[in-house]
C-alpha cells in the first residue's frame, strides 16, 4: 500500500459543485502539502500544514480550502468548482527536508 | 524570492545517446536540490536528491547530478538514455529547513529509436 493515499483518483464535476479531496498518510509526517500542476506549469502550491494546528496558503490559494482532520489526514476542497480548476493535484508530506508524494487526484470541472 | 527555472521545455534524444536537463535556481542560502520524474499518467518519482557535500550525486536508474553553486546549477546528466526514460523531469528546491519546496516548470524527454 502506498505510504501517501489519495482519494478519488480521478474525479469529473460540473461547474458549482463542491469538490472534496482527500488524502491520508502512514508515514508519520507532521507537514503535509497540497499541489496542483497544470500542463507547462509545474507544481504549484495551494496549501500546506506544518501540523494539525498549524494552516498556511500557499502561492495559489484562492478557489481552494483545506482541513488538517489529524495528524495522518488532510483534505483540500474546492467549494464550488469552476472549470480553470480542472488540474491534477497531489498531496505530499515531507520530513528531513525531503517531499514525498500521492499518486495524484485528476480533477475535470465541466 | 526563490525560484526554479528549467529553460528547456522539451527535448528529444535518440535512444543511446547522453542528455543533459538543465536547472538553475534562485535562493540565498545553501539549498536542499531535487529531481523528480513523472512518467505518463503517474504520481512524481524521486530520483536524486542533494542536501551537501559531495556536489555530484548519484540516483536512480542511472542518473546523476551535478551541484555548482557559482552558476546556481544543479543539471540532471544520464550517459546512454533509455527508452523508458521518456517522461516528464521536475527539478525542485527545497528552501530553510526544508519546510518549502519550489518547482520548476518541468522538461519534457522524448527519446527516439
Amino acid at each position: 500500500d502506498a505510504d501517501v493515499t489519495q482519494t478519488p483518483r480521478n474525479r469529473i464535476t460540473k461547474t458549482g459543485k463542491r469538490i472534496m479531496l482527500e488524502c491520508s498518510q502512514t508515514k508519520g509526517h507532521d507537514r503535509m502539502y497540497w499541489y496542483r500542476q497544470d500542463p507547462g506549469l509545474g507544481l504549484r502550491l495551494i496549501y500546506y500544514s506544518f501540523d494539525v494546528k498549524d494552516i498556511n496558503k500557499g502561492e495559489i490559494s484562492d478557489g481552494y480550502s483545506v482541513s488538517r482532520q489529524a495528524q495522518a489526514k488532510f483534505s483540500l476542497s474546492l467549494e464550488s468548482a469552476i472549470p480553470n480548476q480542472t488540474a491534477l493535484y497531489f498531496c505530499a508530506t515531507s520530513a528531513g527536508g525531503e517531499l514525498f508524494f500521492g499518486e495524484g487526484s485528476r480533477l475535470t470541472v465541466l | 524570492a526563490q525560484s526554479v527555472t528549467q529553460p528547456d521545455i522539451h527535448i528529444t534524444v535518440s535512444e543511446g545517446a547522453s542528455l543533459e536537463l538543465r536547472c538553475n535556481y534562485s535562493y540565498g542560502a545553501t539549498p536542499y536540490l531535487f529531481w523528480y520524474v513523472q512518467s505518463p499518467g503517474q504520481g512524481l518519482q524521486l530520483l536524486l536528491k542533494y542536501f551537501s557535500g559531495d556536489t555530484l550525486v548519484q540516483g536512480i536508474k542511472g542518473f546523476e547530478a551535478e551541484f555548482k553553486r557559482s552558476q546556481s546549477s544543479f543539471n540532471l546528466r544520464k550517459p546512454s538514455v533509455h527508452w523508458s526514460d521518456a517522461a516528464e523531469y521536475f527539478c525542485a528546491v527545497g528552501a530553510g529547513t526544508g519546510n518549502q519546496f519550489y518547482f520548476g516548470t518541468g522538461t519534457s524527454l522524448t527519446v527516439i529509436p
